[in-house]
């Protein structure tokens, strides 16, 4: 089974900065990789699959990058509702799985 | 607009089975470009993926649940059905109904609203 490990766990960041959030592969995923933001009390929000494609209605501050096994979501320009919990998930093909990351904590500093 | 909701018993006590159902509205679940799934949330261990299942009751499973886990499809009603057998402490969770975009997104990009499951005697 392939293992995500996301970090850091918790990033202290202010309104109007640009943040990065890193999602590791134990092994190779192509570009199978998706964000996903969740506010508290909400479901998950799907951000970004394929690796860097946004999701429908996702805004362009949101921006993922990466292949094999390093990946990253950047945010440019901080909103206040982009403090958040963040996943990321990969899709691996044998055994046929879905695997998500423990999560990022995005809190106010 | 696609809308999913999930339901249950709420609690469900030790050994016994959990039964949750998804209704589907705004779509139909007969759909060949996209499987269904349930995901669930624990504090502790974040979000676990179930297993997920195409119309016609082709079904993937998580291999840590796969002898626990039944899923199943209701094509007439538009729902979907999860059965956990052999439930503990463990099993309290937030459970979540998605669409899976197997073979073609390798995500998910509906979510109903989640229902609480707590499994206690």
């Amino acid at each position: 089974e392939i293992l995500l490990t996301q970090s850091p766990a918790t990033l202290s960041s202010s309104p109007g900065e640009r943040v990065t959030l890193s999602c590791r592969a134990s092994q190779s995923v192509g570009s199978d990789l998706a964000w996903y933001q969740q506010r508290p009390g909400q479901a998950p929000r799907l951000l970004i699959y394929g690796a860097s494609t946004r999701a429908a209605g996702i805004s362009a501050r949101f921006t993922g990058s990466g292949s094999g096994t390093d990946f990253t979501l950047t945010i440019s320009s901080l909103e206040p509702e982009d403090f958040a919990l963040y996943h990321c998930q990969l899709r691996s093909s044998w055994p046929p799985m879905y695997t998500f990351g423990q999560g990022t904590r995005l809190d106010f500093k | 607009q696609l809308q999913l909701q999930e339901s249950g018993p709420g609690l469900v006590r030790p050994s016994d089975t959990l039964s949750l159902t998804c209704t589907v509205s705004g779509a139909s679940i007969v759909s060949t470009t996209n499987y269904w799934g349930w995901i669930r949330q624990t504090p502790g261990k974040g979000l676990q993926w179930l297993g997920s299942i195409y119309f016609s009751g082709l079904a993937y499973y998580n291999p840590s649940l796969r002898s626990r886990l039944t899923m199943s499809v209701d094509t007439s009603q538009n729902h979907l059905f999860l059965t956990l057998s052999s439930v503990t402490a463990a099993d309290t969770a937030i459970y979540y109904c998605v669409r899976d975009l197997w073979g073609s997104g390798e995500s998910f990009d509906y979510w109903g609203r989640g229902t609480v499951v707590t499994v206690t005697s």
